[in-house]
């Protein structure tokens, strides 16, 4: 079955450093979301990439699509403490999404 | 979002009773999801509907079942609670984008 795998599972960062999650499909994906859940919350949309090799910025956030539409990843520029939460890919399916197990984010003031 | 909300917000039951989480939305979406959390094992699909006459089963429908009564409301049954359900439940909505709006959650506790 389809499988989307995310890496790292953990990230401790100081505040000011830079941060990357990556997610890696088994098949090729018709498009990919990202969500953030901060910590006692629910999953948040955050955008969707449809292109292969789309690149979208939302102020310190970078998202990519692979050439090949199986992998992505988030990189955020010079971490702040709000932007701790779980960051979750999820790859569109014939019908539904399959999530990544999630990169949780810690920012050491 | 409180836009999806759920109920209830908390559960504890013991082994083998029946449990019904429920799910409302007022987005006006087809589409409802039942999701599950774990630790280290991310969200997992266990039932979806994309109108009121449409159910289909998810990564792991076993040990559950799902009634979607309205376009607004899905609910999801536990028919006989085991320990290893214990998780948190997300319910979702989307269009047809497949955007998804998620609901506070339930925490469930099967003793």
């Amino acid at each position: 079955g389809q499988q989307v795998m995310q890496i790292p599972q953990y990230q401790h960062v100081q505040e000011g450093e830079d941060f990357t999650t990556y997610c890696n499909s088994s098949t090729t994906l018709s498009n990919i979301q990202w969500y953030k859940q901060r910590p006692g919350g629910h999953p948040v949309f955050l955008i969707q990439l449809v292109k292969s090799g789309e690149v979208k910025k939302q102020k310190r956030l970078t998202f990519q699509f692979g050439e090949a539409k199986k992998n992505s990843s988030l990189h955020i520029t010079a971490t702040q403490t709000t932007d701790v939460g779980t960051y979750f890919c999820a790859g569109a399916g014939a019908n539904n999404l399959f999530f990544g197990t999630g990169t949780r984010l810690t920012v050491i003031p | 979002d409180a836009d999806v909300t759920q109920t209830p917000r908390n559960r504890i039951t013991k082994t083998g009773k029946r449990i019904m989480l429920e799910c409302s939305q007022t987005k006006g979406h087809d589409r409802m999801y039942w999701y599950r959390q774990d630790p280290g094992l991310g969200l997992r699909l266990i039932y979806y509907s994309f109108d009121v006459k449409d159910i289909n089963k998810g990564e792991i429908s076993d040990g559950y079942s799902v009634s979607r009564q309205a376009q607004a409301k899905f609910s999801l049954s536990l028919e006989s609670a085991i320990p290893n359900q214990t998780a948190l439940y997300f319910c979702a909505t989307s269009d047809f984008n497949n955007e998804q709006f998620f609901g506070p959650g339930t925490r469930l506790t099967v003793l």
